[in-house]
């Protein structure tokens, strides 16, 4: 299957301060990333939707000021959290979409956030 | 009702046996299906897809789809205790992500 990785796969950072994820598509170009927030022992969460050359799609409930995506090219996005509080502490997860007449989504390995 | 609906378990197997994973969906229009696997700590990886009616078989994995029932399935075949894990339905309803169910978590006892 294809190939996605993230950076960096920890952080621990003091309240206040901001923290950038990268997102990359190794071996394929993916014009649709997905950015999703899983709490323990709870469901994968939906945050947004990064599209290559133009503004993120928020879900209903995340703060797009707070959650910064940027989406530069067709194999990286970034995820900045903003200001972070401990609330924010959580396991963030990025996928890729294949493109084509079959769309498969491929997840990173995952972003371990802990805010003090 | 939820768009995908999972039996949350725990379903316990013993080792050897089949494990079958169940996942009912609400939107007739979803096209295509997918299982994911997620171990405790890690991201979901992708282990099946199913496009058709019928049965898709990868080594020790079958999925199952049954459009006019709305339901897809997951066997496992002689289930080993490194199988357990948490087991994520998937699929695209006409939104640009995938919907998916909340996982069943499987423990394949030795």
């Amino acid at each position: 299957g294809a190939v996605v990785s993230q950076h960096p796969s920890w952080v621990i950072c003091k309240s206040g301060t901001s923290v950038k994820i990268e997102c990359r598509s190794l071996d394929f170009q993916a014009t649709t990333m997905f950015w999703y927030r899983q709490f323990p022992k709870q469901s994968l969460m939906l945050m947004a939707t990064s599209n290559e050359g133009s503004k993120a799609t928020y879900e209903q409930g995340v703060e797009k000021d707070k959650f910064l995506i940027n989406h530069a090219s067709l194999t990286l996005s970034t995820l900045t959290v903003t200001s972070a509080h401990p609330e924010d502490s959580s396991f963030y997860i990025c996928s890729a979409k294949t493109s084509g007449r079959r769309e498969t989504q491929y997840f990173g390995p995952g972003t371990r956030l802990l805010v003090l | 009702q939820k768009e995908v609906e999972q039996n949350s378990g725990p379903l316990s197997v013993p080792e050897g046996a089949i494990a079958s994973l169940n996942c009912t969906y609400s939107d007739r229009g979803s096209q295509s299906f997918f299982w994911y696997r997620q171990y405790s700590g890690k991201s979901p990886e992708l282990i099946m897809f199913i496009y058709s009616n019928g049965d898709k078989e990868d080594g020790r994995f079958t999925a199952q789809l049954n459009k006019a029932s709305q339901y897809v399935s997951l066997l496992i075949r002689d289930s080993q205790p490194s199988d357990s894990a948490t087991y994520l339905c998937a699929l695209y309803t006409g939104r640009r992500a995938l919907t998916f169910g909340s996982g069943t978590r499987l423990q394949v006892q030795p």
